[in-house]
């Protein structure tokens, strides 16, 4: 059974704080790990998908890293602003499908 | 450019009815994924449907079924409903054959089961 594991499960944090949150997944069988930010009333939204060990992602304040040899991968958001409260799902790719972890719940107070 | 769109967006049935939910995909995607949200949960996948046909299923009982049109749009239907059934039903489009590419996903349909 494929376990995608997310933490923390919520964080409460103040405008131009920096956060980040991690992404376990299963070390072997690798294919493709996602990243998507999910906010309240919309649909997910695609942020990263990374393949290669050692991949580092940027999209603005938000960047990624991932490490599959261990099976982990971080997000990082800097400055974290009010509009950045959202759901943040990980994914990992297995075959045609997404296995995907509970999500971290971020919220940012101005 | 459309994406992708769900209806309805809101559903309320009783136990032991059968639903049907659709799914039209991003325009240019050929290939269309269901995925149940349950409260707490991060979204698990169902089906997945490819030139009119299930190509790859998750772990759900045979009262989950789907169909896809020729115009690669889908439907979801679920029989014999369970309370345990009420959730979030996403659709997501992709290419197939084109991996490790991002999932394109629409709003979503609640189903509540009373």
């Amino acid at each position: 059974i494929l376990n995608v594991e997310q933490s923390p499960q919520s964080l409460h944090v103040q405008e131009g704080d920096s956060t980040n949150f991690t992404c376990s997944f299963p070390s072997s069988n690798f294919y493709a790990l996602h990243w998507y930010r999910w906010e309240t009333a919309k649909s997910p939204e695609a942020l990263f998908v990374m393949t290669l060990n050692g991949d580092e992602k940027k999209k603005g304040r938000i960047s990624a890293t991932l490490n599959t040899k261990e099976g982990y991968s971080y997000l990082y958001i800097k400055g974290s602003q009010p509009e950045d409260s959202a759901t943040y799902l990980c994914a990992f790719e297995y075959g045609n499908k997404l296995v995907f972890g509970a999500g971290t719940i971020l919220r940012v107070k101005s | 450019d459309a994406g992708v769109t769900q209806s309805p967006t809101h559903l309320i049935k009783t136990r032991g009815q059968q639903v049907t939910l659709r799914c039209s995909p991003k325009s240019g995607h050929d290939t269309v994924s269901w995925y149940q949200q349950a409260l707490g949960q991060g979204p698990q996948f169902i089906f997945q449907y490819y030139e009119e046909e299930e190509r790859q299923r998750g772990n759900f009982p045979d009262r989950f079924s789907g169909h896809q049109f020729p115009n690669y749009s889908s439907e979801l239907n679920v029989n014999a409903l369970l309370l345990g059934d009420s959730a979030l039903y996403l659709c997501a489009s992709s290419l197939q054959g084109v991996y490790s590419s991002p999932l394109h996903f629409g709003n979503g349909t609640r189903l509540t089961v009373t």
